[in-house]
């Protein structure tokens, strides 16, 4: 079975660091890239970042570029997302998402989704 | 960064009623454009790409049409499992921005 399954969420004060992990099984990892999605609490979905499955391209959002680093470990089937320097606007479920080949057509497998709070 | 609206923002159907919903494109996007459903609590799902293309395993009730800034989702026969809010995505170039959503709800 195809799966991602996110973990790292939790309750920091902002200016604050957390580190996000999605473990992805049921697929060959390395051949797909991968992107967080995010969504603030009664809001709509925001793109946050994608990579491509080698890890040689990355791509933000203008909302977390110098602040969010996506990452991944093919090895250990694992995306990651380091956020910096969050604000209470960085509040939100993060869900890691599988594109499609070409990854134009959209991304066909989502996680459940890790809560981030950003609170003092 | 490209802008991507929808209308209506919410929306109230019966079951059994076609339903269109509407997304635009601040500019050209060709057919790079994607919608998802999303129930609450739960992840998104891909419903249709590259405009008009059903993703595996979606109902043939939902179909999508348009090119270039102007695409539209139709469900043409509403179902108690529709019930949801609906979003439009463009994968012509990162950011791949979504749209706000659209809600359907029961009349």
């Amino acid at each position: 079975e195809v799966q991602l399954v996110e973990s790292g969420g939790g309750l920091v004060r902002p200016g604050g660091s957390l580190r996000l992990s999605c473990a992805a099984s049921g697929f060959t990892f390395s051949d797909y890239a991968m992107s967080w999605v995010r969504q603030a609490p009664g809001k709509g979905l925001q793109w946050v970042s994608a990579m491509s499955g080698g890890g040689g391209s990355t791509y933000y959002a203008d909302s977390v570029k110098g602040r969010f680093t996506t990452s991944r470990d093919n090895s250990k089937n694992t995306l990651y997302l380091q956020m910096n320097s969050l604000r209470a606007e960085d509040t939100a479920v993060y869900y890691c998402a599988k594109y499609v080949i070409p990854w134009e057509d959209g991304m066909d497998v989502w996680g459940q989704g890790t809560t981030v709070t950003v609170s003092s | 960064d490209i802008q991507m609206t929808q209308s209506p923002s919410s929306l109230s159907a019966s079951v059994g009623d076609r339903v269109t919903i509407t997304c635009r494109a601040s500019q050209s996007i060709s057919s790079y454009l994607n919608w998802y459903q999303q129930k609450p609590g739960k992840a998104p799902k891909l419903l249709i790409y590259a405009a008009s293309s059903l993703q595996s395993a979606v109902p043939s009730r939902f179909s999508g049409s348009g090119s270039g800034t102007d695409f539209t989702l139709t469900i043409s026969s509403l179902q108690p499992e529709d019930f949801a809010t609906y979003y439009c995505q463009e994968s012509y170039s990162t950011p791949f921005t979504f749209g706000p959503g659209t809600k359907v709800d029961i009349k």
